[in-house]
């Protein structure tokens, strides 16, 4: 059982670059979103999914755009890099149907952009 | 938005020493979350709890949900070398419909051997 898993691991973009955050859960969890981790900020809620197809803004939305096209898949996309989104990038996933149900987090994505 | 005030936001501590931690927010939770997270890893989840006063305990580790409903603390006793990390503190207010997580903004624990 992998849980939730994210790639890349690491990646380094110049600004106005564009690329896609991959994450993939084997738990058929409703509900998966995304966060960004920076010091002295904690985990920032970016966009969540209630389930394939529904898509929701959190409270640090801009320069993202997700898609949920299945239960398994969520991924993040950046379409033009800016410094301001250097982070450390987490997905979390949780079960759907109990309100009270823990997330459960991928290992990180660390992007830096130049 | 809601805010969670975790203290201490670091710590330094001789391995065998107790380690107490907490977090207080001015918003009533239906549940609190803590969790672990290891250097270039993901937050774990170590405890959640889900009543007013629950005393809920994990090997070494005990975290009570306040009687407000509006903090938690978290304790780990007699620390060893592999408690060091980044604790959050997480507050979860649910309902039909809605799922909102606070996250404090974490205790980072060193342990000196």
């Amino acid at each position: 059982n992998a849980g939730v898993t994210q790639t890349p691991k690491f990646q380094v973009l110049k600004t106005g670059q564009s690329m896609t955050l991959q994450c993939a859960q084997d738990m058929n969890h409703e509900y998966m979103s995304w966060y960004r981790q920076d010091p002295g900020m904690g985990l920032r809620l970016i966009h969540y999914s209630v389930g394939a197809g529904i898509t929701d803004q959190g409270e640090v939305p801009n320069g993202y755009n997700v898609s949920r096209s299945t239960t398994e898949d969520f991924p993040l996309r950046l379409l033009s890099a800016a410094p301001s989104q250097t982070s450390v990038y987490f997905c979390a996933s949780r079960r759907g149907g109990l309100r009270d149900s823990p997330l459960h987090f991928g290992n990180g994505t660390r992007l830096t952009v130049t | 938005g809601q805010q969670l005030n975790q203290s201490p936001q670091s710590m330094f501590i001789q391995e065998g020493e107790d380690v107490s931690m907490n977090c207080t927010s001015s918003s009533i939770f239906n549940t609190w979350l803590w969790y672990k997270q290891d250097p270039g890893e993901g937050p774990v989840l170590l405890i959640a709890l889900y009543k007013a006063g629950e005393l809920t305990s994990n090997g070494r580790l005990t975290a009570q949900f306040g009687i407000t409903r509006k903090d938690s603390f978290l304790n780990i006793s007699a620390s060893i070398p592999s408690d060091v990390g980044i604790y959050f503190c997480a507050g979860l207010q649910s309902g039909a419909g809605s799922y909102q997580l606070t996250f404090g903004k974490g205790t980072k624990l060193s342990v000196i051997p």
